[in-house]
């Protein structure tokens, strides 16, 4: 399995700033994911971060507000941009091996909270 | 679009009382995934199914794939402690082959 990490950990952020996220891996990985968790819901998938080609965004979120970078097989980042107390919520990078859906591998997760 | 429905939301058990929380797709899955999650923690793998009918165990956790490939369920039994957290199912489907998470099933154990 491979272990994850992601900075930071937990961030207090004023309204329109941005925050960026970043997801590392201890081995290389096919696909990296980003998901937003409510606290107490279930999981919404952000992206699909491509590697070396832009990321592949699921519907209602878009490049501008989210954007997305891999420069390799081991590492990724996410931006919140223009934040809004909505935004507030958890922030979690998954990986998983081949080239479909298989297992996935959750980082610790990025608490997000906006003033 | 595809949803995957899971219920209950909640479940208050005794300790040592069973568990189960099922998961049911509007459309054929090709596979179905299941993760645990502890409170304040991160969603962790814990067994994929693939075939029509399959049933998997693990230890005291018992997962079972419906022949139609529709739905799935998760069955705890003598539930412990540890056994606390939100159980999610994920399935894979639908025209964009996507990974659609169910709203999962958190386990509270009675005081």
């Amino acid at each position: 399995s491979a272990v994850i990490s992601q900075k930071p950990s937990r961030d207090i952020c004023q309204r329109g700033t941005s925050l960026t996220i970043q997801c590392q891996v201890d081995s290389q990985v096919t696909m990296m994911f980003w998901y937003r968790q409510q606290p107490g819901q279930s999981l919404t998938l952000i992206a699909t971060a491509n590697q070396g080609s832009e990321a592949t965004y699921e519907s209602g979120f878009v490049i501008d507000k989210f954007p997305i970078s891999r420069p390799n097989l081991t590492f990724s980042t996410l931006t919140v941009s223009n934040l809004s107390p909505e935004d507030s919520s958890i922030y979690l990078c998954s990986v998983s091996q081949g080239v479909t859906y298989n297992e996935q591998f959750f980082g610790p997760g990025t608490r997000l909270t906006v003033l | 679009g595809q949803q995957v429905m899971q219920i209950p939301q909640y479940q208050h058990v005794q300790e040592g009382e069973d568990f189960t929380t099922y998961c049911n797709s509007s459309t054929t899955l090709s596979n179905i995934q299941w993760y645990k999650q502890r409170p304040g923690g991160h969603p962790v793998f814990l067994i994929q199914l693939v075939k029509s009918g399959e049933v998997k165990k693990q230890k005291r956790l018992t997962f079972q794939f419906g022949e139609a490939k529709k739905n799935s369920s998760l069955h705890i039994t003598a539930t412990q402690t540890t056994d606390v957290g939100t159980y999610f199912c994920a399935g894979l489907g639908g025209s964009n082959y996507q990974l659609i998470w169910g709203a999962g099933t958190k386990l509270i154990i009675k005081p």
